[in-house]
């Protein structure tokens, strides 16, 4: 089955900055790659996904980049805020089948 | 917040016991997942129910157990609790098409499942 890795596991910046959080998955067949943002004590909240017929994706301050032939994606925020700090995870599935493989996480904080 | 609720949001059971946990999809979802959430952990994928049907499942015992019903809501049951249960359950909704295209998932607040 498929499997998701997620680096680094925490990531510490200042505000202002940009952060970049990579994943890489094992099965081939995966072609939709979202990320969710999680804060404390509250539901994951899908912040941006990208399907495998692009190499990327932009919305505002909020980047992914696939490369299908590494099979690996990664996450870039820019211009980063005190309020983006929480956890984010990625994750991988294929179209048809919404069984999404999470990655373990990383813990992001913007210190201001 | 999105359409999808999850209840009840805490719950504390005794090994041994058995727990039914329930989420409501949202409106026009045909498809139910459930992850279980370990302390400091990412989601992992339990099963998902399409139609009624379940379709595809994670590596999860047999004592973990789902139905989903004609309204797209969904019960996740878990015989014979043992204390490694204990996480939040998530489940998340989407609408899975004949093209094989499917929506974002959005995601329930979750349960709190302790087992003492």
């Amino acid at each position: 089955g498929e499997n998701v890795e997620q680096h680094p596991s925490t990531l510490s910046v200042q505000e202002g900055d940009s952060a970049v959080i990579k994943c890489t998955y094992s099965d081939s067949a995966s072609n939709y790659f979202p990320w969710y943002k999680q804060e404390l004590g509250k539901r994951p909240q899908l912040i941006i996904d990208i399907r495998s017929n692009v190499g990327e994706k932009k919305d505002q301050r909020i980047a992914v980049t696939l490369n299908k032939t590494a099979k690996h994606f990664s996450l870039h925020i820019t211009e980063t805020q005190p309020e983006d700090s929480a956890v984010y995870f990625c994750a991988a599935s294929m179209y048809n089948n919404n069984d999404m493989r999470f990655g373990a996480g990383t813990r992001l904080t913007v210190k201001p | 917040e999105t359409g999808v609720t999850q209840s009840p949001t805490h719950l504390i059971k005794t090994r041994g016991q058995q727990v039914t946990l329930r989420c409501s999809s949202q409106s026009g979802h045909n498809t139910v997942s459930w992850y279980q959430q370990a302390l400091g952990q990412g989601p992992q994928f339990i099963f998902q129910y399409y139609r009624e049907e379940e379709n595809g499942r994670g590596n999860f015992p047999p004592r973990f157990s789902g139905l989903q019903f004609p309204n797209y809501s969904s019960e996740l049951n878990v015989n014979a609790l043992e204390l490694d249960d204990s996480a939040l359950y998530l489940c998340a909704s989407s609408w899975v098409g004949l093209l094989d295209r499917n929506t974002e998932a959005f995601f329930g607040q979750g349960t709190r499942l302790t087992v003492v």
